[in-house]
């Protein structure tokens, strides 16, 4: 099966720092690949699918790129409400994965 | 404005059985893949099971295969998850998600309805 790792695990960042994240798949998985921001308490939601298509209704402050193994999502600017657990999945193929997520903070 | 909800957890003992129902509204609920995932306390996302628009096709993790069934009424607008032999290691959020056939990525969450087995 094809494993998703994330890094760093958790950063803590300054409000408007750009902040990346990475995912990265075992095997290439194409563009075939989502992000997801889970704030605490609450219910994960889509943010990025196809690796870079912005869902409707989330800020453009919020990007994604990537293809093959190597994936990052991107806040150029961070704000306070940012403050979340973000997971990458693929799914190209059966089974589907998440990454293990990655905890951001505001320092 | 489309709705996901989930309903049916709960404590159960370890052995036991459960079935969680997923009510969904303010869409075409026949056209879309229908999925359930799950997420144990203070952990990440683990996918659990998906069944086709139709019914015709499923799927289960391996950590559920043989226990658990996806299921789904198109003509009552719900899914389901028949949980059995539950163990420990099932307790978590379950969540309930739709996709597109093609792209199997989930743009709608249920609130999630908690499973707790334990003794």
């Amino acid at each position: 099966d094809i494993q998703m790792t994330q890094s760093p695990s958790s950063l803590s960042a300054s409000v408007g720092d750009r902040v990346t994240i990475t995912c990265r798949a075992s095997q290439g998985i194409s563009n075939y690949l989502a992000w997801y921001q889970q704030k605490p308490g609450k219910v994960p939601k889509l943010l990025i699918y196809a690796a870079s298509t912005l869902q409707s209704g989330v800020p453009s402050r919020f990007s994604g790129s990537g293809s093959g193994t190597d994936f990052t999502l991107t806040i150029s600017s961070l704000q306070p409400e940012d403050v979340a657990t973000y997971y990458c999945q693929k799914y190209n193929s059966a089974p589907i994965t998440f990454g293990q997520g990655t905890r951001l903070e505001i320092k | 404005e489309v709705q996901l909800v989930e309903s049916g957890g709960g404590l159960v003992q370890p052995g036991g059985s459960l079935r969680l129902s997923c009510s969904a509204s303010g869409f075409t609920f026949s056209s879309y893949a229908m999925h359930w995932v799950r997420q144990a306390p203070g952990k990440g996302l683990e996918y659990v099971s998906a069944i086709s628009s139709n019914g015709g096709s499923t799927y289960y993790a391996d950590s559920v295969k043989g226990r658990f069934t996806i299921s789904r009424d198109n003509s009552k607008n719900t899914l389901y998850l028949q949980m059995s032999s539950l163990r420990a290691e099932d307790t978590a959020v379950y969540y309930c998600t739709r996709s597109l056939r093609s792209a199997i990525y989930f743009d709608y969450w249920g609130q999630g309805t908690l499973v707790t087995v334990s003794s």
